[in-house]
């Protein structure tokens, strides 16, 4: 079956231009997550959804980062006014529920220039 | 705040060989999960293995097992009989009962044949 699907698999844009970033889970999941990985890091949680509870989002690490998800399905991760600190691999996930294992997809990698 | 230390940045193991992988949190909470994930150079991050705070049993997959010591709050990862296929960045992650999730810096594993 399909698995977890974020695109675009890379990105690449100026610093100053917002980039918005898309995920399909796994139909039926109804737990979605994001997370930030820099080369050679660990992951850093960003924001995860539970159904139609209001996210958490307190691992978004400025106001420039927004998410949403529509439907209790397909989520987008936006970042305005990227800076080159945002440079990374974004990564979402999803799961049955919270707590259960999670299903990653292959990531974007994001570059500011 | 839950923290997750993973002590060791580098490993390498010979082919059919056991290695250990080492993983430490801290948390107040007494009901959590714990969960080692595998991400293959440039390829996806899959679940590894899944812990249950309150099961005193160690979670066992195949040739993945742990060695979980709640008291000493230590989550190690054994890999019996290592395979090439093994080669990997290994996550440890926590997610608490009130979904705090946090993951370690992870440790890149190499297989030697």
């Amino acid at each position: 079956g399909a698995g977890v699907s974020q695109s675009p698999s890379n990105k690449v844009t100026e610093k100053g231009k917002d980039v918005e970033l898309r995920c399909d889970p796994i139909s039926g999941h109804t737990a979605l997550y994001w997370y930030r990985q820099s080369l050679g890091q660990g992951l850093e949680f960003l924001i995860y959804f539970q159904g139609n509870s209001a996210p958490d989002k307190s691992g978004l690490p400025s106001d420039r980062f927004s998410a949403e998800r529509t439907g209790g399905s397909v989520s987008t991760l936006t970042i305005q006014r990227t800076q080159q600190e945002d440079s990374a691999v974004y990564l979402c996930a999803s799961s049955t529920s919270l707590n259960q294992p999670q299903h990653f997809g292959d990531g974007t990698r994001l570059s500011i220039l | 705040a839950q923290t997750v230390t993973q002590s060791q940045p580098e490993m390498s193991v010979q082919e059919a060989e056991t290695v250990t992988l080492s993983c430490t949190y801290d948390t107040s909470e007494s009901n959590y999960y714990l969960f080692w994930y595998k991400q293959p150079p440039s390829r996806q991050m899959i679940l590894v293995i899944r812990q249950e705070a309150y099961k005193q049993q160690n979670a066992t997959e195949n040739r993945f097992s742990v060695n979980f010591q709640k008291a000493a709050k230590s989550f190690s990862l054994k890999i019996s009989d290592s395979q090439l296929g093994d080669t990997a960045m290994y996550f440890c992650a926590f997610i608490s009962g009130n979904n705090d999730m946090r993951f370690g810096a992870g440790t890149r594993l190499t297989v030697k044949p």
